[in-house]
């Protein structure tokens, strides 16, 4: 299966509740890096996790990172209307390829 | 910092037919990356250069594409002959350093149709 494979798909969920997404992935890592992108945009940096961190926050996002189960999860608290759009984790994997996985398309709805 | 800057956002070609897209990185980025998004395949890299050097071009689908980076501050990715199936949006994105360091900064896309 493909590497940095988030989970769920999609994902709806009404205003300021809590969005959780996942990530799996293969191999080894130096960090792990989630980006969003909002329909018909560029993606966006949201935060990078190194190998040796467990868990890192930026403002309503919180990163964890499981490396013996080699999985990350980022949450979004107090979702709003404008946190709609595809979150994804991406990583290198062995042989240095840089794989995005097929991202979680998340809906906050109003 | 206008950020990464993307030219031409839309194209619309014949099959057959040249394409040319163009990107200019962010200034002080040294690695610069070429993507393609579509529906079937998702994100994929093409290629990523590192102080205008090519890394890794593993991820160009074929000898129809090749890119360019002649100087810090321009990169090109040209397509000949164009193919309907080549249609996508193909970003640029630059970094400080190497390939995942630093975190990547995306431009606008370009969104390519090819009849």
């Amino acid at each position: 299966s493909q590497q940095g494979e988030e989970d769920p798909q999609a994902l709806s969920i009404q205003e300021g509740e809590n969005a959780t997404m996942n990530c799996s992935y293969k191999t080894s890592i130096n960090n792990l890096q989630w980006y969003r992108q909002n329909s018909g945009r560029g993606l966006v940096h949201l935060i990078l996790i190194r190998s040796n961190e467990r868990e890192k926050h930026s403002g309503r996002l919180r990163v964890t990172l499981d490396t013996s189960k080699k999985s990350s999860s980022l949450l979004i608290t107090a979702s709003r209307a404008a946190d709609t759009a595809s979150y994804f984790c991406v990583h290198l994997t062995s042989g240095s390829r840089l794989t995005f996985g097929e991202g979680t398309q998340l809906t906050v709805n109003p | 910092d206008a950020g990464v800057i993307q030219s031409p956002r839309h194209e619309v070609t014949e099959m057959g037919q040249e394409v040319t897209l163009r990107c200019k990185p962010i200034s002080g980025h040294n690695s610069l990356f070429w993507y393609r998004q579509t529906m079937m395949r998702g994100l994929e890299l093409l290629i990523y250069f590192n102080n205008n050097v090519p890394i890794d071009d593993s991820g160009m689908p074929e000898d129809r594409f090749s890119a360019k980076m002649p100087n810090a501050s321009f990169s090109t990715l040209k397509i000949q002959p164009s193919e309907p199936r080549d249609s996508a949006v193909y970003f640029c994105a630059s970094s400080l350093a190497g390939l995942s360091s630093y975190e990547q900064y995306f431009g606008p896309g370009t969104r390519l149709t090819v009849t």
